[in-house]
């Protein structure tokens, strides 16, 4: 079946501008995940949605960082006026949250954007 | 917070079983181990997870000692597609903490 997508796969922007990454879940999958990852370095939590509970925000490096998730399907995660430190490969992962609370569940990743500020 | 600690690199050659080991000294008693895998230019993959003692898979093993303060990811028979960062996770429903990945362990697998 199909896999976590997320587009475009590469983007490259200026200092300063804003920047829109989506990310397309597995198809019933009610939990997302948005992850950094600097060159040479681990994934970075970021945020992370749940059906249509308040979303997990203790991740976001600072308030240039936002997230939605529309209809429990399709995120999207905008950085308004880009840093040449918000290069990174932006990673997104989709679970099935079978238990209630719980962040055991496999976690199944896209291929990521890779986002470089120029 | 159960902060992992995992060597940054390995090495070993085809046929060989490889032993990654993690310690997290401070897990809790709702806390999972998991364990991911990623190639480069893709985003990790599930290995294996496991709460204690040990758990088996097609890929892997995973031995958890009584005290859970480490773990021992075991990939039997290495091939050279195996190299790859492994990554060692502390998971629970209490919080967002351990979803923070660490640099991993970069295995390097050699003919």
């Amino acid at each position: 079946g199909a896999g976590v997508s997320q587009s475009p796969s590469n983007k490259v922007t200026e200092k300063g501008k804003d920047v829109e990454l989506r990310c397309d879940p597995i198809s019933g999958h009610t939990a997302l995940y948005w992850y950094r990852q600097s060159l040479g370095q681990g994934l970075e939590f970021l945020i992370y949605f749940q059906g249509n509970s308040a979303p997990d925000k203790s991740g976001l490096p600072s308030d240039r960082f936002s997230a939605e998730r529309t209809g429990g399907s399709v995120s999207t995660l905008t950085i308004q006026r880009t840093q040449q430190e918000d290069s990174a490969v932006y990673l997104c992962a989709s679970s099935k949250r079978t238990a209630s609370g719980s962040f055991t569940d496999t976690q199944y990743f896209g291929p990521g954007t890779r986002l470089t500020v120029l | 917070l159960a902060k992992t600690t995992q060597p940054i690199s390995m090495d070993s050659y085809e046929g060989q079983e490889v032993n990654i080991t993690c310690s997290h000294n401070n897990i809790a008693t709702n806390d999972y181990i998991t364990w991911y895998q990623q190639f480069p230019s893709q985003g990790p993959r599930f290995i294996i997870q496991g709460y204690k003692t040990k758990v088996t898979n097609e890929v892997a093993s995973l031995f958890i000692p009584a005290d859970r303060k480490s773990s021992t990811l075991s990939l039997p028979r290495v091939s050279l597609s195996d190299t790859a960062v492994y990554y060692c996770l502390v998971v629970s429903g209490g919080g967002a903490d351990g979803l923070t990945f660490g640099k991993g362990t970069h295995l390097i697998i050699q003919p």
